[in-house]
């Protein structure tokens, strides 16, 4: 089991550019979670899929944010455009009900 | 969900059990406790969680308080690998979804060699 894949690693990019950014999660999983971690914030949830359908999508900081899942395998978060207050570790989630959370090892987004 | 109190940090000498506490006195009778750590620029990571019983399994032993007011996990043995920072969670599992894990400030644990 490769756990739950995130790409890319790092990311720099130019405010005003769109970014996004990918997650594949543990198969068989049916929960998919997008979390935004900074100092001044710590870990923060954005969003949350069940079965590929979003189901809380309050912590989405504003319209310049959007996730998808388009099937049970693949997740992306877009940003656009981008800002530099945007800058942050990104980590996707998955997991079964019930059962713990297993994370990716997270973006590393830079925007300048 | 109940809100969780724990020290902002703790030293623990290598080989010691790191006994690490939690505080969550508005919890509620279906709200289980997790605890996840995060390792420094590394996702959280799953460790235990419970509802009343103590639990253990390979990574730490989780007790209760009888009154659920409190916990503590507990590494047996640390290791310099077990510095991190630890997150005490309380939420409801629901059979229908509400999911979603809130995660505060936690307790960064040093082992000290």
């Amino acid at each position: 089991d490769a756990g739950v894949i995130q790409s890319p690693r790092h990311e720099v990019t130019e405010m005003g550019q769109e970014v996004t950014l990918r997650c594949k999660p543990i198969s068989g999983h049916d929960y998919l979670f997008w979390y935004r971690q900074t100092m001044m914030r710590g870990l923060e949830l954005l969003i949350y899929f069940n079965n590929n359908v979003p189901i809380d999508d309050s912590g989405m900081p504003e319209d310049r944010f959007s996730a998808k899942m388009p099937n049970a395998s693949f997740s992306t978060l877009k940003i656009q455009p981008s800002e530099p207050r945007d800058s942050a570790v990104y980590f996707c989630a998955s997991s079964l009900l019930r059962h713990g959370y297993t994370f990716g090892s997270g973006t590393r987004l830079t925007v300048v | 969900d109940a809100k969780t109190t724990q020290p902002p940090s703790m030293d623990c000498a290598e080989g010691r059990a790191a006994n690490l506490p939690c505080n969550h006195s508005t919890i509620s009778g279906n709200e289980y406790v997790y605890w996840y750590r995060q390792i420094h620029s590394q996702g959280p990571q799953y460790i235990i969680h419970g509802l009343k019983n103590n639990e253990t399994n390979e990574m730490a032993s989780l007790i209760i308080t009888e009154d659920r007011k409190s916990s503590t996990l507990i590494l047996p043995h640390a290791t310099l690998r077990d510095t991190a920072v630890y997150y005490c969670i309380v939420r409801v599992r629901s059979n229908f979804g509400n999911e979603k894990l809130t995660f505060g400030t936690g307790t960064r644990l040093t082992i000290i060699p």
